[in-house]
């Protein structure tokens, strides 16, 4: 059982660059969510899914994209990577929209030169 | 809006000593509450929760947690550490009605533990 799989796990990108971190759950869960974890910080909530194609913003949304094609997978863009976005990236995954445990990915060590 | 604060940013306890992490949280009713551990390198994994009913939660690993009402606490707590205990801790609060899933972290707590 894979449970909530995220690629890549390092990744080192230029300024402008754009990119898409992949992630996939095989439980099928509703809720789906992205984080990110800067020292100091904990995580922050940038976007989540209550279902297939249905998207919000969470706390730090600028400067990612996201959309929900289907229920297993959440895929978080960014469209002109900058600096600032230099973060671990969490993907979390539960079963419904109510308060649910959430199961979390591995996480993707981003670096933005 | 919701908040968390971890006020411990590092702790350093020696292998079969207690532990006391401390949680506080500040939200309008009562919350969803929530520790998570991160080993090196890894995700988070889920600890133990709290919904309601009984304060004093039984969580993995032999950790347990109680809820203070009246001290918007929720602080972690292990009888006798153990070397592989070593990682960073999360708090985390969630809203009661509506909000879906969404959770708020603290900004966790480092534990070191000496051998």
């Amino acid at each position: 059982n894979a449970g909530v799989t995220q690629t890549p796990k390092f990744q080192v990108l230029k300024t402008g660059q754009s990119m898409t971190l992949q992630c996939a759950q095989d439980m099928n869960h509703e809720y789906m969510s992205w984080y990110r974890q800067d020292p100091g910080m904990g995580l922050r909530l940038i976007h989540y899914s209550v279902g297939a194609g249905i998207t919000d913003q969470g706390e730090v949304p600028n400067g990612y994209n996201v959309s929900r094609s289907t229920t297993e997978d959440f895929p978080l863009r960014l469209l002109s990577a900058a600096p600032s976005q230099t973060s671990v990236y969490f993907c979390a995954s539960s079963p419904g929209t109510g308060m649910n445990i959430q199961y979390f990915g591995a996480g993707t060590r981003l670096s933005v030169l | 809006a919701q908040s968390v604060t971890q006020p411990d940013i590092h702790i350093t306890v020696s292998e079969g000593a207690s532990l006391e992490l401390r949680c506080n949280y500040s939200y309008g009713a009562t919350p969803y509450l929530f520790w998570y551990v991160q080993s090196p390198g890894q995700g988070l994994q889920l600890l133990l929760k709290y919904f309601s009913g009984d304060t004093l939660v039984q969580g993995i690993k032999g950790f347990e947690a109680e809820f203070k009402r009246s001290q918007s606490s929720f602080n972690l707590r292990k009888p006798s550490v153990h070397w592989s205990d070593a990682a960073e801790y999360f708090c985390a609060v969630g809203p009661f009605t509506g909000g879906g899933n969404k959770l708020t972290f603290g900004t966790g707590t480092q534990l070191k533990v000496e051998l």
